[in-house]
């Protein structure tokens, strides 16, 4: 499975957009690109996951670049409850068991 | 149940003793899957099943780790003869099939003493 690059951490303020970068220079045709989100102690929590194609969903857009060598996670108006640990992961449809998190970006939303 | 249920909560056990972890995934569920976390690191895959059938076992540590799913629901994690570098949270978590999303569950926090 491709490797992805995040930075360590972000912050945000409240009610404004989080835009969440991931690089994935490795990438081949058949694997996707997955987001999750720990917050806390919890465990990780499934937020949005494309193959070429611009996606949105009820928590989250997510941009993939046209070459699929990077992708953005956007939170449109985030909230105190949106800081957590964000995990951007490549993985292809046969081995997309074997989801490798990484370290991820702590976002920190503040007031 | 509405989401993946893992039990014990919280398990301490002396060196050298054997655990058990269980998981019971959402109903329906096809593929179930066990990773473990460090304080501050994100989960490592351990294994995994599809039904009752285990395909991938390469995250398994050593041959002390041991996984099943005997009837395609619960599964269990056996830790055998477990060291002070067992301990962890372990997390299960349970999908429809691979091109979705994960559901975990609240993990148990093994502490070997």
């Amino acid at each position: 499975d491709a490797k992805t690059t995040q930075p360590p951490s972000m912050d945000c303020a409240e009610g404004r957009a989080a835009n969440l970068p991931c690089n994935h220079s490795t990438i081949s045709g058949n694997e996707y690109v997955y987001w999750y989100r720990q917050i806390h102690s919890q465990g990780p929590q499934y937020i949005i996951h494309g193959l070429k194609n611009n996606e949105t969903n009820e928590m989250a857009s997510l941009i993939i670049t046209e070459d699929r060598k990077s992708s953005t996670l956007i939170l449109p108006h985030a909230t105190l409850r949106d800081t957590a640990v964000y995990y951007c992961i490549v993985s292809n449809t046969g081995t997309a068991s074997k989801l490798t998190f990484g370290t991820g970006t702590r976002l920190q939303v503040t007031l | 149940g509405a989401g993946v249920s893992q039990s014990p909560r919280y398990k301490v056990t002396k060196r050298g003793q054997d655990v058990a972890l269980r998981c019971d995934p959402i109903s329906g569920h096809v593929s179930l899957y066990w990773y473990r976390q460090a304080l501050g690191q994100g989960p490592e895959f351990l294994t995994y099943f599809n039904y009752e059938a285990q395909q991938d076992k390469s995250g398994l540590p050593n041959d002390r780790f041991s996984a099943e799913r005997p009837e395609g629901s619960i599964s269990t994690l056996t830790i055998q003869r477990t060291e002070q570098r067992d301990s962890a949270m372990y997390r299960c978590a349970s999908s429809v099939g691979h091109l979705y999303g994960y559901t975990f569950g609240s993990g148990t926090r093994l502490t070997v003493v």
